[in-house]
């Protein structure tokens, strides 16, 4: 199964900061990696697919880049509704793997 | 817009066999996606479960392959689960979810998820 780490687990920031969140991995799945969102209670929602493509509807404060082994996920001004876990997922081969989330939480 | 509905009993005994269904609406089970179900335990990460084709054609994560049955109803507009030989670790909200395989695959629609606790 290919491993995928995310870093950090869990951070603190405030309306208006630049989030970065990062997702590593475990061996080169060049740009198959998708980002979701969930909120407590509520499924998870698709933000990027393919590494760097926007879902359609999901705000464009949101971008992705990153190849092979090493992703990023970027909130250019995080804003009170983005509060939320963040997962990365890998679609390079079966069994598909998450990532172990990272919380963003309010400063 | 793709709507899926979980439903089925939400507490299983231990030894038991999990069963849940996922009713489709908004579009049909015979489009060109793929299945899947995906639980999460309680305060942990996802976990992919397995999935299937409107054909019958299913795929399953390894780790639950021996337990783990996927089925398809074309003419409910529905797909199920079956996980047998329940423990407490498959204590879980259990989601199903439309794939969407272009250009890469990720799951495109979710639904809201039930929680099923293993318990005597």
């Amino acid at each position: 199964d290919i491993q995928m780490t995310q870093s950090p687990s869990s951070l603190s920031a405030s309306v208006g900061d630049r989030v970065t969140i990062t997702c590593r991995a475990s061996q080169s799945i060049s740009s198959y990696l998708n980002w979701y969102q969930q909120k407590p209670g509520k499924d998870p929602k698709l933000l990027i697919y393919a590494a760097s493509s926007l879902q359609s509807g999901v705000p464009s404060r949101f971008s992705g880049s990153g190849s092979g082994t090493d992703f990023t996920l970027t909130i250019s001004s995080l804003q009170p509704e983005d509060f939320a876990t963040y997962y990365c997922q890998q679609s390079y081969s079966p069994p598909w793997t998450f990532g172990q989330g990272t919380k963003v939480e309010i400063k | 817009q793709v709507q899926l509905q979980e439903s089925g009993p939400r507490l299983v005994k231990p030894s038991g066999t999990l069963s849940l269904t996922c009713a489709v609406s908004g579009g049909s089970i015979s489009s060109s996606n793929w299945w899947s179900w995906v639980r999460q335990p309680p305060g942990k990460g996802l976990e992919w479960i397995g999935e299937i084709y409107h054909s019958g054609r299913t795929n399953y994560n390894p780790s639950l392959k021996s337990r783990v049955t996927i089925s398809v109803d074309k003419s409910k507009n529905q797909f199920s689960l079956k996980l047998t030989s329940v423990t407490a670790a498959d204590t879980a909200v259990y989601s199903c979810a439309r794939v969407e395989t272009a250009p890469i695959y990720y799951f495109e629609y979710w639904g809201q998820g039930t929680l099923v606790t293993v318990s005597s």
